[in-house]
């Protein structure tokens, strides 16, 4: 268990409507990450975090943003949510940056777009 | 192109006997890291077993154990004795740095194993 959290486990929404998903962990580490999981493509990287306020672009940014205000948290906002943002969302943590370090998740977000 | 392949979709086998999933993978770094993880029904992304590209001797952890091919790129997952509750999607994952210096995990689609009784 590396103390993280997700919130809500669940939403269902509607298109336009903006959305933000919360990422939290207690362990004070310094890599953050969110991706989604969609059928038939595994997890793919929305955006990263390595430190306060410094975050970047994964494979599948447009569309979304992100803030990290401070270590513990690291949130991911719709603007305007589509039906293509529909999705599991999951958060991560790298303990380090040691090759042998693995990615630690949360248990999810499951996002519904009508 | 994919970075990480898994050519099995969907898997079978009968409990107590051994399975190997497929993974093969596309770098040109020369370090690098090898992660599976296991999902089973209920969502959670489970931590398996990790190979690094200089390790010499093949990773194992319990019942799971690592057929790493470095000449061949491949980084098969082998489970022993299998059981009902190894029944699970299975992700093989790469560790690739980022242009901001971090790293991330390049994930295949990976393979729905179903073992039966």
């Amino acid at each position: 268990d590396a103390g993280i959290t997700q919130s809500p486990r669940h939403k269902v929404t509607e298109t336009g409507t903006p959305v933000t998903l919360r990422c939290h962990q207690t362990e004070n580490h310094r890599y953050m990450y969110w991706y989604r999981q969609d059928p038939g493509h595994g997890l793919r990287l929305i955006h990263y975090s390595y430190g306060v306020k410094d975050t970047d672009k994964g494979e599948v940014s447009d569309g979304y943003s992100v803030s990290r205000s401070k270590t513990e948290d690291f949130l991911l906002t719709l603007e305007s949510a589509t039906s293509s943002q529909t999705s599991v969302y999951f958060c991560a943590i790298t303990r380090g940056l040691a090759v042998y370090n693995e990615q630690f998740f949360g248990p999810g977000t499951r996002l519904t777009v009508l | 192109a994919q970075k990480i392949t898994q050519t099995q979709p969907g898997m079978f086998v009968q409990e107590k006997e051994a399975v190997t999933l497929d993974c093969t993978y596309d770098t040109s770094d020369q370090s690098y890291g090898l992660f599976w993880y296991k999902q089973p029904s209920s969502g959670e992304m489970i931590f398996l077993i990790y190979q690094g590209s200089y390790d010499e001797q093949n990773a194992t952890e319990g019942r799971y154990s690592l057929n790493f091919q470095k000449a061949r790129k491949s980084a098969n997952l082998v489970i022993s004795a299998s059981q009902l509750g190894d029944s699970a999607m299975y992700f093989c994952a790469m560790r690739e740095r980022t242009q901001g210096g971090s790293e991330k995990l390049v994930f295949g689609k990976g393979t729905k194993l179903t073992v039966n009784p």
